[in-house]
């Protein structure tokens, strides 16, 4: 089965500290794609990031960043020194390819609540 | 801007009625999608469309019609065979998934749909 599995259903942290939404995903295919999406309350899905199967290197933007291990199929998000402003839904995606098209498997989500 | 709307932002619907929700995107993306999303899960596949007059069911297809007569526009149909409609509905667009494999689709704001 491909998959995404994000065991924490929900995340309270308080502002200022450290916080990472798990990710764990399950293929068959060697090339892949993983995303990251923030849902707002507002409900809009904000792209976050994109990271093929081939690309190892962890990655830095900000405040936010991304440790991807093949070896135990985890993309997993970290974001430091939280901020009320982060309070969302935050998701994680396959890249599915099925008969020449591509579709994206969702997770069921991480809710993360910054409080002040 | 460039981007992708979604009309209405709420709307109600009797059973039994059919209702339409629009989606229009200026990205110049050939690829777009429709996704429903209950409270608590991840975002499921109803109907995508890579191209101008083709589309293809999703995984909860039924229920739902689409057509794409046009690139920029992708509009939703839920009829009242879908036996539980009420839900957020967000559609995507992505630029070519057959060119670009693993493209992101990017996403409106979403509808949300109550059944009365």
């Amino acid at each position: 089965a491909q998959k995404v599995t994000q065991a924490q259903t929900e995340i309270s942290v308080v502002e200022k500290e450290d916080v990472t939404l798990d990710c764990v995903y399950e293929t068959r295919d060697t090339t892949y794609y993983l995303f990251w999406y923030k849902q707002p309350p507002s409900g809009e899905l904000v792209f976050l990031i994109r990271r093929n199967s081939f690309d190892e290197q962890n990655e830095i933007s900000g405040r936010y960043s991304w440790n991807f291990q093949k070896s135990t199929s985890s993309f997993n998000f970290t974001i430091t020194a939280s901020q009320v402003v982060d309070s969302a839904v935050y998701f994680c995606a396959l890249s599915l390819t099925q008969g020449g098209s591509e579709k994206l498997v969702f997770g069921k989500g991480t809710k993360l609540t910054v409080n002040p | 801007d460039g981007g992708i709307t979604q009309s209405p932002k709420y709307l109600f619907r009797k059973e039994g009625q059919n209702v339409t929700l629009s989606c229009e995107q200026n990205l110049n993306h050939d690829a777009m999608y429709w996704y429903r999303q209950d409270p608590g899960q991840g975002l499921r596949l109803i109907y995508y469309s890579q191209i101008v007059n083709d589309f293809q069911k999703g995984d909860i297809a039924e229920g739902y019609s689409v057509s794409r007569e046009k690139k920029e526009s992708f509009p939703l149909t839920v009829t009242s065979a879908q036996k539980n409609p009420t839900a957020f509905y967000l559609c995507a667009s992505s630029m070519n998934p057959a060119l670009l494999p693993g493209d992101t689709q990017y996403f409106g704001p979403g509808t949300r749909l109550t059944v009365l």
